[in-house]
């Protein structure tokens, strides 16, 4: 099993750019989470998903931030437009449903975004 | 939503017992409270989790008071690759996916 897959690791832009975050939930699991983390805040969810579905996106920062979950295997968080405070590593998480540890959480690597 | 209280770091000489604590006075009763960590630059891992009684896995135990309103996690023999910041989290409400990690502690094993 590879894990939550992220992509890319780490990215740069300028302000004002789009930017789009990538993740791979681990297969089978129902349930997918997008968090951010700045020093400042520590880590925050920004919205999560159930079979592909946006449950909660009370996290979101502001219109700016959008999620969408295409299908089981692919989420995108998408930045327009980025701004410098938006730099962070963004985590991006999968568990199961209702099978499974489903107290658990497995996290990705993290994309870690800066923008100039 | 109930919140949690930990110290910002902690020491810990390899091979001993490393006793992380943490203070949740404000949990509700339907509360799990909850134990990650985040090694430098890697995504938090879970490590136990717990409701009212005491739990013990390959990783770790957790040990609540019996007002729930405090908590340990033990690591009973800590190495080098333990250095990590440890979130003791409560889930928020009823809502089984969103956590509160707060600011966590970080804790240094040392040879």
């Amino acid at each position: 099993d590879a894990g939550v897959i992220q992509s890319p690791r780490h990215e740069v832009t300028e302000m004002g750019q789009e930017v789009t975050l990538r993740c791979k939930p681990i297969s089978g699991h129902d349930y997918l989470f997008w968090y951010r983390q700045t020093m400042m805040r520590g880590l925050e969810l920004l919205i999560y998903f159930n079979n592909n579905v946006p449950i909660d996106d009370s996290g979101m920062p502001e219109d700016r931030f959008s999620a969408k979950m295409p299908n089981a295997s692919f989420s995108t968080l998408k930045i327009q437009p980025s701004e410098p405070r938006d730099s962070a590593v963004y985590f991006c998480a999968s568990r199961p449903g209702t099978s499974g540890n489903h107290n658990e959480q497995f996290f990705g690597p993290g994309t870690r975004l800066t923008v100039l | 939503d109930a919140k949690t209280t930990q110290p910002p770091s902690m020491d810990c000489a390899e091979g001993r017992a490393a006793n992380l604590p943490c203070n949740h006075s404000t949990i509700s009763g339907n509360e799990y409270v909850y134990w990650y960590r985040q090694i430098h630059s890697q995504g938090p891992q879970y490590i136990i989790h717990g409701l009212k009684n005491n739990e013990t896995n390959e990783m770790a135990s957790l040990i609540i008071t019996e007002d729930r309103k405090s908590s340990t996690l033990i690591l009973p023999h800590a190495t080098l690759r333990d250095t990590a910041v440890y979130y003791c989290i409560v889930r928020v409400g009823y809502n089984f996916n969103k956590f509160y990690f707060g600011s966590g502690t970080k804790l240094n094993v040392k040879p």
